[in-house]
């Protein structure tokens, strides 16, 4: 069974850089073909994609987030950590992660979410 | 960016009917799309991948159709269980992207 769960802080102020933690079981993120992507949602908004990181450490960005995402993934202790840096109010929103294969194409299954809220 | 638009974004529906959701992708996507299901405070839930494959134990009354640009879900026949917000997404090429989500509300 595979399941994921995000850790991380629940309120950062605003220039502060956010650090997520998506701790993992069920898969090897060494495994050929296997991700970990990272998935935000503002509250009563839409899904929005942030980053994906591949077996082969191959990672990728959503354009409009990409000077201030960091996704990198930890074998060793089964983690993949997402940064966020000069976090904004307007970054308010639950991060999901979520596992990915190349096929069947989609996240699945996803996380539970961390709510982070930006405020001062 | 490819673009991902739903419609309606939301509806109202009675246990029993059947529903039909589109999205309309920007530009050609093959059938590089999936279908996701959010209920309120929990994780969405893969429904279907590739437009119309069925992701294991998912019932059988959701489908999916659609290539190119063009999709479906349907619900075939609604269970309570069903109301929610239902998402597309495209995998086609990145960035990734989502639909702007369709509320399945009760009539």
């Amino acid at each position: 069974q595979i399941t994921l769960k995000e850790s991380g802080p629940t309120l950062v102020k605003p220039t502060q850089t956010l650090t997520l933690t998506c701790t993992f079981s069920g898969f090897s993120i060494s495994s050929s073909g296997v991700g970990v992507g990272w998935i935000r949602q503002p509250p009563g908004k839409a899904l929005e994609w942030l980053a994906l990181i591949y077996w082969d450490d191959d990672k990728r960005y959503s354009p409009s987030l990409k000077n201030r995402l960091t996704i990198n993934k930890d074998t060793s202790t089964n983690q993949v950590i997402l940064t966020l840096a000069n976090m904004d109010p307007g970054d308010t929103a639950t991060y999901y992660c979520a596992h990915r294969v190349s096929y069947p194409p989609g996240f699945d299954p996803w996380g539970q979410g961390t709510l982070v809220t930006v405020s001062s | 960016d490819i673009q991902m638009t739903q419609s309606p974004s939301s509806v109202s529906a009675s246990v029993g009917d059947r529903v039909t959701i589109t999205c309309q992708a920007s530009q050609g996507i093959s059938n590089w799309l999936a279908w996701y299901q959010q209920k309120p405070g929990k994780a969405p839930k893969l429904l279907i991948y590739a437009a119309s494959s069925l992701q294991n134990g998912v019932p059988s009354r959701f489908s999916g159709s659609g290539f190119g640009t063009d999709f479906t879900l349907t619900i075939s026949s609604l269970q309570p269980e069903d109301f929610a917000t239902y998402y597309c997404q495209q995998v086609n090429s990145f960035p990734i992207t989502f639909g702007q989500g369709t509320r399945l509300e009760i009539k």
